[in-house]
Order: structure tokens, then C-alpha cells, then sequence
């Protein structure tokens, strides 16, 4: 079975700095991986995924991630951050193939201080 | 394009009653999973349904039962409640295999 380990439960990080969040997965086959952002009392959101192809996957809004396969991580990061980037973040696994279901991470939550 | 809705948004509820929770999937999705998210953790996956089968189940108890409808809905039911049922319920959709999935804004259930 599959399972993510975000290790970091809160991360405070100054308004336009850059921030890096953790993600290791644990899989012995070949994943999909995800992240999701969460604003406070609403539903997830997906932020980006990696599903094949380049390991560098880019988000809309800024945020990039990086899938590496030798480390079992994908981190994310954002090289400037805004006080909107200000909730929690979900790290999610799959495995690939078939229908398989999705493992989420503990979650951290970025506070941007201004 | 409605993207995926739950209802009620919240609810409270007694220790031994029952509830049903909704949810209808994104305008094409035929897949619809439910989490359990609860305070300060991540989504903890309950099941999925697809062409209206349970499809795959997570670590929770029989009380926790489902049903999708021909129209690609679905509700969870959870029987004699326990405080400990007390979560954000997270109901997603997706289209077939794909994984990525959509939220929508959850049932806030409170067990009293």
C-alpha cells in the first residue's frame, strides 16, 4: 500500500519570500502524485499533478513541483509568495493503472506573514 | 458547470442516530469518492462508486454504507454515530480511471 509522509505541519514564511513544502510518498510501483490546496472552511482544490512525462509540473498561480523518483519526494515550491498562498496543502498518492484510490497526507498549513 | 456539491453544509447530530449525507458529482464525472477529513488531518479515503457499485473501500466500519444513484449521485450513510464521527466529509468526482479529482465543500458533521 501506498502512504505519504508530509513532515512539516506548519511552515511560516515572510510575504514574497520563497517557500518549499515537503512531500515524500511511499510506493514499491509507479505513483501519480498531487497536490491540493485547501482555504479554510472550504473543499480541496487541486493545485497540480504528476502524472508521466516531465518530472517538472507547474501549477497556474506560481507553485512548481518536482517529482523525483530516486528520492520518493515531491516537493512543492513557490519562488515568491503572496498572503493569498496563506492555507493548507495537501499532499496525495495513487498508484497508477487502473482505478486505484487516492492517499492523502497530514497536510501543511503555509501561514505568509506580511 | 456546476462542479460538485454536498449537502446539508453542516449538520449536528446525536451519539447513536443515523445520517445521510449527498453529494452530486461534476457535470460529466461518473466516479464519486468520500473522504472523512477530520480536525487538523488529511482526507481519510471511506469508498468509491462508479456504475453504481462500490468500487473500492478504506479502513472504516459497515456502518459506513453508500450508494450511487443511476444519475451518477450518491449519499453516505453512517449509522449509530459515535463522537468520533465528528469530520469534514468530503465527497469527490472524477471520470472514470482518471485520479484527478474534484472536491466539493464538504458536510461539517458534529456528533454530540
Amino acid at each position: 500500500a501506498q502512504s505519504v509522509t508530509q513532515l512539516d505541519s506548519q511552515v511560516p514564511v515572510f510575504e514574497e519570500a520563497p517557500v518549499e513544502l515537503r512531500c515524500n510518498y511511499s510506493s514499491s510501483v509507479s505513483v501519480y502524485l498531487f497536490w491540493y490546496v485547501q482555504y479554510p472552511n472550504q473543499g480541496l482544490q487541486l493545485l497540480l499533478k504528476y502524472l508521466s512525462g516531465s518530472t517538472l509540473v507547474e501549477s497556474i498561480n506560481g507553485f512548481e513541483a518536482e517529482f523525483n523518483k530516486s528520492q520518493t519526494s515531491f516537493h512543492l515550491r513557490k519562488p515568491s509568495v503572496h498572503i493569498s498562498d496563506t492555507a493548507e496543502y495537501f499532499c496525495a498518492v495513487s498508484l497508477s493503472g487502473g482505478y486505484q484510490k487516492v492517499t492523502f497526507g497530514t497536510g501543511t498549513k503555509l501561514q505568509v506573514i506580511p | 458547470d456546476a462542479g460538485v456539491t454536498q449537502s446539508p453544509t453542516h449538520l449536528i447530530k446525536t451519539r447513536g442516530q443515523q445520517v445521510t449525507l449527498r453529494c452530486s458529482p461534476k457535470s460529466g464525472h461518473d466516479t464519486v469518492s468520500w473522504y472523512q477529513q477530520a480536525l487538523g488531518q488529511g482526507p481519510q479515503f471511506i469508498f468509491q462508486y462508479y456504475e453504481e457499485e462500490e468500487r473500492q473501500r478504506g479502513n472504516f466500519p459497515d456502518r459506513f454504507s453508500g450508494h450511487q444513484f443511476p444519475n451518477y449521485s450518491s449519499e453516505l450513510n453512517v449509522n449509530a454515530l459515535l463522537l468520533g464521527d465528528s469530520a469534514l466529509y468530503l465527497c469527490a468526482s472524477s471520470r472514470g480511471s482518471l485520479r484527478e479529482q474534484y472536491f466539493g465543500p464538504g458536510t461539517r458533521l458534529t456528533v454530540t
